[in-house]
């Protein structure tokens, strides 16, 4: 089935770092993919998506580029702020699957002044 | 503000006892979607609507849990005889039909179960 894999954390970087959090899947077709943001205490933000291969998602200064050869879909960011601080999930929806959301476990970034 | 709104958002129950929440979607998303966040994992899909017809359940989804969505608008998940397994984050998410995989998320609904 389909199933989505991100580096664990917790992962912590000093302001102004760069980021690169690690994503691949496993999915039949052509699945969408997507970035989710959780801060502490809200809910689930999308922070990014792609619908097809070589797409590039990017959004507050983030970005992925869905690569089809290597099923990947990595998150980076070149400087990052205290308030990026949050749980990042890596997601795909597929339309075999009436889109629904396949998360993965989450990975935890922590931004120290 | 016309995002997805869930209610309440915190419920506390002792086992054994029954819950109900309630999802509302932005009103011209025909599709709703229910989910499962228990700590540190990330969210597990249980269910989906296409308008008032439940189209896919997952086996999450056990015979204690039922969704339903009567006038394709709101919907409720209720679960029975609630076990402290149960005790998790429950998301609500909705969608236009042809845009299934941009899905809004509500901000959940907390349940403890002591």
């Amino acid at each position: 089935g389909n199933s989505v894999t991100q580096m664990e954390g917790p992962v912590t970087l000093s302001e102004e770092a760069f980021l690169t959090i690690n994503c691949t899947y496993t999915a039949t077709g052509y699945p969408s993919l997507f970035w989710y943001v959780q801060y502490p205490g809200e809910g689930l933000q999308l922070l990014l998506k792609a619908t097809k291969a070589d797409d590039k998602g990017s959004n507050k200064g983030f970005e992925a580029t869905y690569r089809k050869e290597t099923t990947s879909f990595h998150l980076e960011k070149g400087s990052v702020q205290v308030s990026d601080s949050a749980v990042y999930f890596c997601a795909l929806a597929s339309k075999t699957s009436y889109d629904k959301v396949i998360f993965g476990p989450g990975t935890s970034l922590s931004v120290i002044p | 503000d016309t995002g997805v709104s869930q209610n309440p958002r915190h419920k506390i129950t002792k086992r054994g006892q029954n819950v109900t929440f309630r999802c509302d979607p932005i009103s011209e998303h025909n599709r709703l979607y229910w989910y499962r966040q228990t700590l540190g994992q990330g969210p597990e899909f249980l269910t989906y609507f296409q308008n008032e017809a439940q189209l896919e359940k997952s086996r999450l989804l056990s015979d204690r849990f039922s969704a339903e969505r009567p006038k394709g608008s709101f919907s409720t998940l209720e679960i029975q005889r609630t076990e402290q397994g149960d005790s998790a984050m429950y998301l609500c998410a909705s969608s236009l039909p042809d845009r299934g995989y941009e899905q809004y998320f509500g901000p959940g609904t907390r349940l403890t179960v002591t």
